[in-house]
């Protein structure tokens, strides 16, 4: 089964800063997609960047990016520049390819905090 | 704009009281996703729906079922709601993409009390 392991419950970051958040996963697929998605205090989830396992390339959305390193199955976010808007849960989420839709496996989350 | 709405966003019942939380999109996808999502922990899936091919996670307990009358519409039934059941339910659409996966969008979820 796959699975996804956010290891940093709690993260800040001081305005205009740099974040990363971290994220690895256990799968046996060579196909698959990954996610970061940010959920707001009580306010609904978002798609904040994604990524397609055959890419090499990072994928990258604006202040956004990802460092996915697939030998190590490792998928983190980078925030730049960041905005107390900023502030939510991030949670990382897998997708196997091979079928056109399926179930996303999430994990544990990661709440950021901005400061200002 | 085309999204994903949940009614109602707060949701009190009693202990054992049946309650129906819906879900309607206007994005036109043909998955809809049922996630409970309990405090501080991540969504997990309970089921979804391929157009009207009904679809049920293994360890999904039976006290919960699903209904899909059209496109635009899914319900979420929890027959006798035990205080376990208290969750943020999260309702996710995303097209059928050939040879790829599309992104799931989420709704604002239902927040289920049972008292």
């Amino acid at each position: 089964a796959q699975t996804v392991t956010q290891s940093q419950p709690e993260m800040s970051v001081q305005e205009a800063e740099t974040v990363t958040l971290s994220c690895t996963y256990d799968t046996s697929e060579s196909d698959y997609y990954l996610f970061w998605y940010k959920q707001p205090p009580g306010r609904q989830m978002i798609l904040v960047i994604r990524q397609e396992a055959y890419k090499q390339q990072n994928a990258t959305e604006n202040r956004f990016s990802v460092n996915f390193q697939k030998a190590a199955k490792s998928f983190s976010l980078k925030i730049s520049d960041s905005q107390l808007g900023d502030a939510a849960m991030y949670f990382c989420a897998y997708i196997a390819g091979g079928t056109s839709y399926g179930k996303l496996t999430f994990g544990q989350g990661t709440i950021l905090t901005v400061h200002p | 704009d085309a999204m994903v709405i949940q009614n109602p966003r707060y949701q009190v019942t009693q202990f054992g009281k049946p309650v129906t939380l819906s879900c309607s999109q206007t994005l036109n996808h043909n998955v809809m996703y049922w996630y409970q999502q309990k405090s501080s922990q991540a969504p997990k899936l309970l089921f979804h729906y391929y157009d009207k091919d009904f679809n049920n996670e293994a360890d999904t307990p039976d006290n919960f079922q699903s209904r899909r009358p059209n496109t635009s519409f899914c319900f979420l039934d929890i027959r006798s709601p035990g205080l376990g059941d208290a969750a943020m339910y999260l309702c996710a659409t995303s097209r059928v993409v050939a040879g790829g996966q599309d992104t799931q969008y989420f709704g604002p979820g239902t927040r289920l009390t049972v008292l």
